[in-house]
């Protein structure tokens, strides 16, 4: 299975409340990652936070990490509905020569305007 | 924006056909990567390279190939096309050693096959 579950699988907000979205993962990591995915296109990078920190910030986001209880968080404020989007997990773990980022099943994120 | 580009962006074709979906960076990255996702579902690895000359199967079983003969190309075959491979596959690359960073993913390539 899996490294990364999100929580929820699907949220619709309206335009200028918070998004919140939660990811769990089961093994240790070196840092996660945050992405957005629009319809039918690549991910992009949002943000990334390492094993030894605990919040982090850029711009509307902000990615808490708890390492005790293995989960992350995304909030999103004041929505817009360009943030409309699918919002995906991944963690990366370094091992030998290289490593891998394992995404999660991701979060559909709508937000009406 | 990230310097990676797909081709074709989407393709449809017969089953039992050959068909390699190109994956090129200009980032001069030495990781490259190819994800498969279906609909509304997570990405998978199916393959990875960590520089020219490098490749390796990712976590989900893929009847596809790579190769990477040079940095910046890393393309992915698939000898006889079935029903079953329609998906789409997304490229990505990053650079770097240690710390893993970021992956800039190219727009992805959509595989109909009949």
């Amino acid at each position: 299975s899996q490294q990364g579950e999100e929580d929820p699988q699907a949220l619709s907000i309206q335009e200028g409340e918070n998004a919140t979205m939660n990811c769990s993962y089961k093994t240790s990591i070196n840092n996660l990652q945050w992405y957005r995915q629009n319809s039918g296109r690549g991910l992009v990078h949002l943000i990334l936070i390492r094993s030894n920190e605990r919040e982090k910030h850029s711009g509307r986001l902000r990615v808490t990490l708890d390492t005790s209880k293995k989960s992350s968080s995304l909030l999103i404020t004041a929505s817009r509905a360009a943030d409309t989007a699918s919002y995906f997990c991944a963690t990366a773990m370094i091992y030998n020569q290289g490593g891998k980022l394992i995404f999660g099943q991701g979060t559909e994120l709508s937000v009406k305007p | 924006e990230a310097d990676i580009y797909q081709t074709p962006r989407y393709l449809v074709i017969g089953t039992g056909k050959k068909i390699t979906l190109e994956c090129s960076q200009t980032m001069g990255h030495d990781k490259m990567y190819w994800y498969q996702q279906d609909p509304g579902m997570e990405l998978h690895l199916i393959h990875y390279s960590y520089g020219v000359n490098s490749t390796e199967k990712g976590d989900l079983s893929s009847e596809s190939t790579v190769s990477r003969i040079r940095t910046e190309h890393f393309p992915l075959t698939l000898e006889s096309a079935r029903p079953s491979h329609t998906s789409q596959y997304l490229c990505a690359s990053s650079e770097g050693w240690g710390e893993f960073g970021e992956l800039f993913f190219g727009e992805g390539s959509r595989l109909t096959v009949l």
